[in-house]
């Protein structure tokens, strides 16, 4: 079974919205991270966030991180056309175990 | 250089023919990874090496193989692909600061 899931599987904003992704997740760990992945391309993360740190941003990005809900969000400020991606979350327990949901495809409308 | 390289891109199989996937890395990286991404579902963790020494998953235990020959290079085999293989294969590596660099994939079509 999965241990991480984000949510909602797709949403759509309008170029200059803002927008949250949600993830819940099953496991302890040590970690979460947030991945995007453009359209013919890899994922490449966004933001890693430790368990003992409740929030983490990185430009327009901040996450937050929830241990005793197990779960974790991803709000994206004043969005561009290329933020159009599909957003991973994916928890890390220590080892070099690295496990992913199935993303949520953010669709940014111009 | 943060890059990971895969080759093919692409790969056209047919059924019960072997696969043989690339990746590389010049980051010096400890830890190189195998995910199998299919549409509309989450990466799946394949195998990993950690140096020299290789972990795979329960439930592909048997259907992936792998090899390390040195810190740079890992590839991913399949014996006789079988059509459920068709799909996007993702190549990582880490060092300890956890985080993963993907490479861009190879996308395997089993005919």
């Amino acid at each position: 079974s999965q241990l991480a899931e984000e949510n909602p599987w797709a949403l759509s904003v309008h170029e200059g919205e803002s927008v949250t992704v949600n993830c819940s997740y099953k496991t302890s760990i040590t970690a979460l991270q947030w991945y995007r992945q453009k359209s013919g391309e890899g994922p490449a993360q966004l933001i890693l966030i430790r368990s003992n740190e409740r929030e983490k941003r990185n430009g327009r990005l901040r996450a937050t991180l929830d241990t005793s809900s197990q779960s974790s969000s991803l709000s994206i400020t004043a969005t561009r056309c290329e933020d159009t991606a599909v957003y991973f979350c994916a928890t890390h327990t220590g080892y070099q175990n690295f496990y992913f949901g199935k993303g949520t495809s953010l669709t940014v409308i111009p | 250089d943060t890059t990971v390289k895969q080759n093919p891109r692409y790969k056209l199989a047919r059924v019960g023919k072997p696969v043989n996937l690339i990746c590389s890395q010049t980051m010096n990286h400890d830890t190189m990874y195998w995910y199998q991404k299919k549409p509309n579902q989450a990466p799946k963790l394949l195998l990993f090496y950690y140096d020299k020494i290789l972990n795979r998953e329960a439930d592909t235990f048997e259907k992936f193989q792998s090899s390390r020959p040195n810190n740079s290079f890992c590839s991913l085999y399949i014996g006789s692909a079988g059509l459920e293989y068709s799909a996007m294969y993702l190549c990582a590596s880490s060092r300890d600061t956890g985080q993963l660099y993907f490479g861009e994939g190879s996308k395997l079509t089993v005919l």
